[in-house]
C-alpha cells in the first residue's frame, strides 16, 4: 500500500474532463512539491506536471495540477483516446527521506 | 536532445548480482541529480535511489537499502546501479531518470530512459 493514495482507476468519455487525486500527509505533500507522470504502455514515463502546477515545455494545457494542504489533483480536459495511460503522483517525503510515488491511476477514455 | 539510455539488464539467478548503467547525453550531466526507478509487472512505479550532483549524497528505498549501490561518474556522464543479493521480487523494468533537486526541493524526474529489463529467476 502506497503512502500516497490515488484511485486505482478513472474513466470518462472522449472530450470530457477527469480529475485524479493524490492524498498524502504533512511530511510529504504537505511539506513539498508534487509532480505528475504519465506512463503509456511500452513507453518511457513522462513528466506532465511539476512544482504542483507547472507544465514542462511541450505538455498541452489540457493537463493541469493543483495542491491544497496534503492533497494534490491532476486535471485533464478534452480527453483523447491517446490519453489512456497510467498516471502517478510523486513527491519527496522529508520524514522518511525517500521519494514517493502514488499507487498509480489507470485512465480509460 | 536530452537522452538517458539504460543498459546491463538481463537474467540473473536469485542471490546473484547485476550492474545497470545509464549513459546520459544532451545536457550537462554534472548539473543534475539522477535517480533509478523500477516497474514490476502488475505494480506501480517504485523509486529506488537518487544521487546528488557530486555523488556524495545518496538515498535509497528500504526495499533495496544494503543491497543496491548507486554511483555516478561525472567525467564519463554515466550512472551505475550495482545490485547484489537479487531476489525474485526484484524482477522489473529499471528506469534511469534525470532528476532535479529531489530532497532539496522542489524535486522532479524530468527525463526518463526506455528502461532495462531485469529478470531474477533460477
Amino acid at each position: 500500500q502506497s503512502v500516497l493514495t490515488q484511485p486505482p482507476s478513472v474513466s470518462a468519455a472522449p472530450g470530457q474532463k477527469v480529475t485524479i487525486s493524490c492524498s498524502g500527509s504533512s511530511s510529504n505533500i504537505g511539506d513539498s512539491y508534487v509532480s505528475w507522470y504519465q506512463h503509456l504502455p511500452g513507453a518511457a514515463p513522462k513528466l506532465l506536471i511539476y512544482d504542483n502546477n507547472k507544465r514542462p515545455s511541450g505538455i498541452p494545457d489540457r493537463f493541469s495540477g493543483s495542491k491544497s494542504g496534503t492533497s494534490a489533483t491532476l486535471g485533464i480536459t478534452g480527453l483523447q483516446t491517446g490519453d489512456e495511460a497510467d498516471y502517478y503522483c510523486g513527491t519527496w517525503d522529508n520524514g522518511l527521506s525517500v521519494w514517493l510515488f502514488g499507487g498509480g491511476t489507470k485512465l480509460t477514455v | 536532445q536530452v537522452q538517458v539510455v539504460e543498459s546491463g539488464g538481463g537474467l540473473v539467478k536469485p542471490g546473484g548480482s547485476l550492474r545497470l548503467s545509464c549513459a546520459a547525453s544532451g545536457f550537462t550531466f554534472s548539473d543534475y541529480y539522477m535517480s533509478w526507478i523500477r516497474l514490476a509487472s502488475g505494480k506501480g512505479l517504485e523509486w529506488l535511489s537518487s544521487i546528488d550532483t557530486s555523488g556524495h549524497t545518496r538515498f535509497y528505498a528500504d526495499s533495496v537499502k544494503g543491497r543496491f549501490t548507486l554511483s555516478r561518474d561525472n567525467a564519463d556522464n554515466s550512472l551505475s546501479l550495482q545490485m547484489n543479493s537479487l531476489r525474485a521480487d526484484d524482477t522489473a523494468i529499471y528506469y534511469c531518470a534525470r532528476s532535479q533537486a529531489m530532497w532539496e526541493l522542489p524535486g522532479r524526474l524530468d527525463s526518463w530512459g526506455q528502461g532495462a529489463l531485469v529478470t531474477v529467476s533460477s
